[in-house]
């Protein structure tokens, strides 16, 4: 069974501008989830997807963070002006139905500069 | 709102040391508690869990006890290895919420 992918790896970008983050979860997992992990840190929750539905994103800085799973499958996290203080790996997780078990891609390690 | 409370600092031991990391918790209701462990480069990947008081959960000889009366969870392997090298964290989630909680993380390093 494949895992959890993610892409790009690795990102390097300027303050004040614009990245994107994809994320195709494990087949058949209705539940995706967005982590921030800031160096030092265990990752926080950004946001959570049921389907094709926003279930929490609480905590999502929604002036300048989006994310969307429009077809309840791959999911694409953008940051829209980038701060230094978003230098973080962002995790994608996802999670079947059954168990609270949540399977983590490799993450995209960003560095705003 | 749930917590989790990790030990400070990097461990640094020798091979075939005993390890221990604590973990404490605060939450609501009965959560379920879990180590996940990153490799170096890699995603996080869970080590083991445990869903209500009492329950032993191990893994490549890793084991923690779920202890409901001290809202604890620490992890312990009797004898490491280079390649347990890693940061372990701990995490909990509760009933009905789903959002995992994480602890800030420990960076073992284990020595030949």
């Amino acid at each position: 069974e494949a895992g959890v992918a993610q892409s790009p790896r690795y990102k390097i970008i300027e303050k004040r501008q614009s990245v994107a983050f994809w994320c195709n979860p494990i087949s058949g997992h209705a539940t995706l989830y967005w982590y921030q992990q800031i160096l030092g840190q265990g990752p926080k929750l950004l946001i959570q997807f049921q389907n094709n539905g926003v279930v929490d994103d609480s905590q999502l800085p929604k002036d300048r963070f989006s994310a969307e799973r429009l077809k309840g499958v791959d999911s694409t996290l953008k940051i829209q002006p980038a701060k230094l203080e978003d230098s973080a790996v962002y995790l994608c997780a996802s999670r079947d139905g059954q168990g609270n078990e949540q399977y983590f891609g490799p993450g995209t390690r960003l560095t705003v500069t | 709102g749930n917590s989790v409370t990790q030990m400070e600092g990097p461990v640094t031991l020798s091979e075939e040391a005993f390890l221990t990391i604590n973990c404490t918790y605060t939450a609501t209701g009965y959560p379920s508690l879990f180590w996940y462990v990153q490799y170096p480069g890699e995603g996080l990947q869970l080590l083991l869990k445990a869903t209500k008081a009492d329950d032993k959960g191990s893994n490549k000889g890793f084991e923690a006890t779920y202890r409901k009366e001290t809202t604890s969870f620490h992890l312990e392997k009797g004898s490491v290895q280079v390649s347990d090298s890693a940061v372990y964290f701990c995490a909990l989630v509760s009933y009905g919420n789903n959002r995992l909680a994480f602890g800030k993380g420990n960076q073992v390093v284990v020595i030949p």
